[in-house]
């Protein structure tokens, strides 16, 4: 079946440093990425919508500058956080649909990356 | 807009009993509905979808769900958990009329102990 790879799984970096988190669809294209965020004990918030080859679409409250998206490929998006800081500490999780011509395709997600900025 | 609500934010059971994980949804539009599995520090997994046709709805490992159109439900089923289904799990929707992602309830804690 269809995989998102997510990488890394966990890290920790110290406050005022920038991490980048990879998503990768591993053997399907994706135009569309979707990148959520996970509070402890919490839901799944959508922050934005990464589109291949142009600007992400963040969601209300979202910083752009803070929260760098690229998605170069297909295949590829990336989650840059910028200046981390210890509220920044999450559980990122990104997705993808495999089927993009299909509306009722199901989002595949990646296994999350749980950031911890100290 | 849609919105998704799982009144239980967490289930206790024990082994080989049945449950049922509340799911209740509101929207304007016609929608499409979900249930996602997730262990612990990892992503989520698909249990079943509801697209259209028959409302009840199998998946994997055993679960099963039926959508209620007139009271907006979508209730997640067992007949008879294992330990190994301890897990968070996530009610979602998405519209059904074009290519939306997905809104997600707050999710319910399934603990299952012997």
């Amino acid at each position: 079946g269809a995989v998102v790879s997510q990488h890394p799984s966990w890290v920790i970096c110290k406050s005022g440093t920038s991490v980048k988190i990879e998503c990768r669809s591993l053997d399907f294209q994706a135009t569309t990425m979707f990148w959520y965020r996970q509070f402890p004990k919490q839901s799944l918030m959508l922050m934005a919508t990464s589109n291949e080859g142009s600007k992400a679409t963040y969601e209300q409250g979202v910083e752009k500058d803070k929260f760098l998206i690229n998605h170069a490929s297909l295949t590829l998006s990336t989650l840059t956080v910028t200046s981390a800081h210890p509220e920044d500490s999450s559980f990122y999780i990104c997705s993808a649909r495999q089927h993009e011509d299909r509306r009722n395709s199901p989002l595949h997600f990646g296994n999350g990356t749980r950031l911890t900025v100290t | 807009a849609q919105s998704v609500t799982q009144l239980d934010s967490q289930v206790p059971v024990f082994e080989e009993a049945p449950v049922e994980l509340r799911c209740n949804y509101s929207s304007s539009v016609s929608v499409y509905l979900f249930w996602y599995v997730q262990y612990p520090n990892q992503g989520l997994q698909l249990l079943l979808k509801y697209l259209s046709g028959s409302t009840l709805v199998k998946g994997i490992n055993g679960f099963e769900a039926e959508f209620n159109k007139s009271q907006t439900s979508f209730h997640l089923r067992k007949p008879s958990v294992h330990i190994s289904d301890t897990a968070e799990y996530f009610c979602a929707v998405s519209e059904a009329t074009g290519y939306s992602t997905l809104t997600f309830g707050k999710g319910t804690m399934l603990l299952v102990s012997p």
